[in-house]
């Protein structure tokens, strides 16, 4: 059964500092994955989508990358900014459609970033 | 400009009462998914529907239901049936194999 980690469970650095959310997966054969965000109380709001073929996606400040092959995919977030502070969630999808085509989530990483 | 709307923000259900909340989008994203969010436990999957008219339960689908009579449309009930139903709701749609939208949510508290 997949399974999806997120480690450090909870981050707090200074702003401007480049910092790095790890994400790791069990299964490799996934067919895509996406990173969310989660303000408190809130929905949550897609920040990169990285297809099975792709290594990596950018959007700003954000720059996510793939590893299949060792079930591990990173968000990197650089210049970080008190903005920033939220929870970061990752999760994977199997398949195109079917039960295979939901999105199994990891807990998140709690980010927090200090003026 | 398209996306989803979940209504309402906050609702309260009585001991033994049947709620419904509401998720509409107008993305015309064929899949749309209900998923119950509580502290320290991640997002758990109750339903998803990935055409009208036809529903699949998820990871924890006692004590709810759901329909799918329009594309636009996926209502979810929790019944009375639901002994913990305290919780933060989201619902999601998406295109065929692409990302997921979601809505801003319901919390529900049990009064």
């Amino acid at each position: 059964k997949q399974e999806v980690t997120q480690i450090p469970a909870a981050l707090s650095v200074p702003e401007g500092e480049n910092l790095v959310l790890n994400c790791s997966f069990t299964d490799s054969a996934i067919y895509n994955l996406q990173w969310f965000r989660q303000d408190p109380g809130k929905g949550l709001t897609s920040l990169l989508l990285i297809q099975s073929s792709q290594r990596e996606q950018t959007s700003g400040r954000l720059n996510a990358s793939l590893d299949k092959s060792s079930g591990r995919s990173t968000l990197y977030i650089a210049a970080s900014q008190p903005g920033d502070s939220a929870t970061y969630l990752c999760a994977v999808r199997l398949d195109y459609g079917g039960s295979q085509g939901n999105l199994i989530f990891g807990k998140g990483t709690k980010l927090s970033v200090k003026p | 400009d398209g996306g989803i709307t979940q209504s309402p923000k906050y609702l309260f259900r009585k001991e033994g009462q049947n709620v419904t909340l509401s998720c509409e989008q107008n993305l015309n994203h064929d899949a749309m998914y209900w998923y119950r969010q509580d502290p320290g436990q991640g997002l758990r999957l109750i339903y998803y529907s990935q055409i009208v008219n036809d529903f699949q339960k998820g990871d924890i689908a006692e004590g709810y239901s759901v329909s799918r009579e329009k594309k636009e449309s996926f209502p979810l009930t929790v019944t009375s049936a639901q002994k913990n139903p305290t919780a933060f709701y989201l619902c999601a749609s998406s295109p065929r194999g692409r990302g997921y939208t979601f809505g801003s949510g319901t919390r529900l508290t049990v009064v």
